[in-house]
């Protein structure tokens, strides 16, 4: 089993929707967790970190399920230039542990 | 502005030649990452320095592969002996104690091996 897993997509969505991404985690030590946003041809950029309780960035949202090893990422009110692939990041519980990237879930926003 | 920095950008070679790629991580950053992109597939872990800890390398696909930081600053990744199934894009980050789930990616080193 992967480490982290996601559904590689691609996701097409309108522009305006809400689109939700879900990615699981197997190591349930893990610490911290975050989403990450590639556009084509160009390196990962940190989107969000996700907390436990849950937290927002503007039309961002991530929250966190301990229980069953899984973050999720919704994004209301969908733009062209959402249109990216989302990585979900996770590291484990030791601080020497590098960052674990999972495969990615691509989304399209169309006009 | 000073953000991470790798070359080359692209380097085409022959297999069976060795290859040098450099990464040159933000100035105080105390940890730095090597992964490696295949076209239209996530990233993989290759290696990881923290400080002046020993580095994790259980991502090295190989012992072809090898990685340096001298210095704790510039890190350099060697493979030797290049294979065919080593082309991909090379990406080097780096992050801060501060906030260490923050990488900052360097543009990447694409390397095809013919």
């Amino acid at each position: 089993r992967k480490e982290v897993e996601q559904d590689p997509g691609p996701f097409n969505v309108p522009e305006g929707a809400t689109v939700a991404f879900n990615c699981t985690y197997s190591n349930s030590a893990s610490q911290s967790f975050f989403w990450y946003r590639q556009d084509c041809r160009k390196e990962p950029k940190l989107l969000m970190s996700v907390y436990s309780s849950g937290n927002e960035d503007g039309r961002f949202t991530a929250q966190l399920n301990r229980a069953s090893q899984y973050i999720s990422l919704l994004i209301r009110d969908s733009k062209l230039s959402d249109s990216a692939t989302y990585l979900c990041v996770v590291n484990g519980n030791t601080g020497r542990r590098a960052l674990t990237f999972g495969s990615g879930t691509r989304l399209q926003v169309q006009p | 502005g000073a953000g991470v920095s790798q070359s080359p950008s692209n380097k085409v070679t022959e297999k069976g030649k060795d290859v040098e790629l450099r990464c040159d991580p933000i100035s105080g950053h105390t940890a730095l990452y090597w992964y490696r992109q295949s076209l239209g597939q996530g990233l993989e872990f290759l290696i990881y320095f923290q400080g002046n800890s020993a580095p994790d390398k259980s991502g090295l696909p190989s012992d072809r592969f090898s990685a340096e930081r001298t210095g704790g600053s510039v890190s350099t990744l060697t493979i030797q002996r290049t294979q065919q199934e080593d082309s991909a894009v090379y990406l080097c980050a780096s992050s801060s104690t501060v906030n260490p789930g923050e990488l900052f990616f360097g543009e990447g080193s694409r390397l095809t091996v013919l």
